[in-house]
């Protein structure tokens, strides 16, 4: 089966840095993507890894560890806008299903000035 | 940027009715669309895959009869649930996925609520 797990929830305080993990356990592997998203509207996209290591995008950064089946979202200079649900979501690399997201359960994050 | 839309964006219908649903690529041409259900403060789930001139693929638990899909174009995706309940009241979002692209363009989401 799949099986992607994160923190339900999570607190930090503006300015802070505050690092989301996301574990996985797929059939496949094809990539992973970090979505953000506010109540009510559509997941934005905010980082994808394909490849062991650290990607750094401004504020954001997204690491992977494909053989530990592990992945971190860090997020710095947290502002109060960054309140929001944040998805960790895998692509597994099945025949025929080229795209296809699996997603983990989404961590609120709640920022406190 | 891509741009995915969705129409309508809230509807109230009556217990039994049918409603649709439309995604849209304004920009790109996807051959694949992804059909999402989210239910309050939990994440998104698969219902189905939408390919272009095929019949779509289901996940497991999802009613193919009762949650009817057609892809008729390149750019456009329809969901239509049929014989609406409260139950399936949610929020139901589409994403496109273009040609020999990896990242999926998510619509802004159709938010469903059965009397």
């Amino acid at each position: 089966g799949q099986n992607i797990d994160q923190p339900t929830e999570m607190t930090a305080t503006e300015g802070a840095i505050v690092q989301i993990n996301c574990t996985y356990q797929t059939s496949g592997f094809n990539g992973l993507f970090w979505y953000q998203q506010h109540a009510g509207e559509a997941p934005t996209f905010l980082s994808y890894n394909v490849l062991d290591g650290l990607e750094e995008k401004g504020r954001f950064s997204s690491f992977l560890s494909r053989s530990k089946g592990y992945s971190y979202l860090l997020l710095k200079e947290l502002q109060m806008k960054d309140s929001a649900s944040y998805l960790c979501a895998v692509s597994p690399e099945w025949e025929g299903q080229g795209g296809k997201l699996i997603f983990g359960q989404g961590t609120e994050l709640s920022v406190k000035p | 940027g891509a741009v995915v839309s969705q129409h309508p964006s809230r509807v109230i219908c009556k217990s039994g009715t049918s409603v649709k649903i439309e995604c849209r690529s304004l920009d790109f041409q996807a051959t694949t669309m992804f059909w999402y259900r989210q239910f309050p403060k939990q994440s998104l789930m698969l219902m189905a895959t939408s390919n272009e001139g095929s019949k779509a693929t289901y996940e497991q638990g999802v009613e193919k009869d009762k949650f009817l899909i057609n892809h008729a174009s390149l750019t456009l995706s329809t969901l239509t649930v049929t014989s609406a309940h409260p139950e399936d009241s949610s929020f139901y979002i589409c994403s496109a996925l273009p040609a020999d692209y990896n990242e999926q363009f998510f619509g802004p989401g159709t938010r469903l609520t059965v009397l």
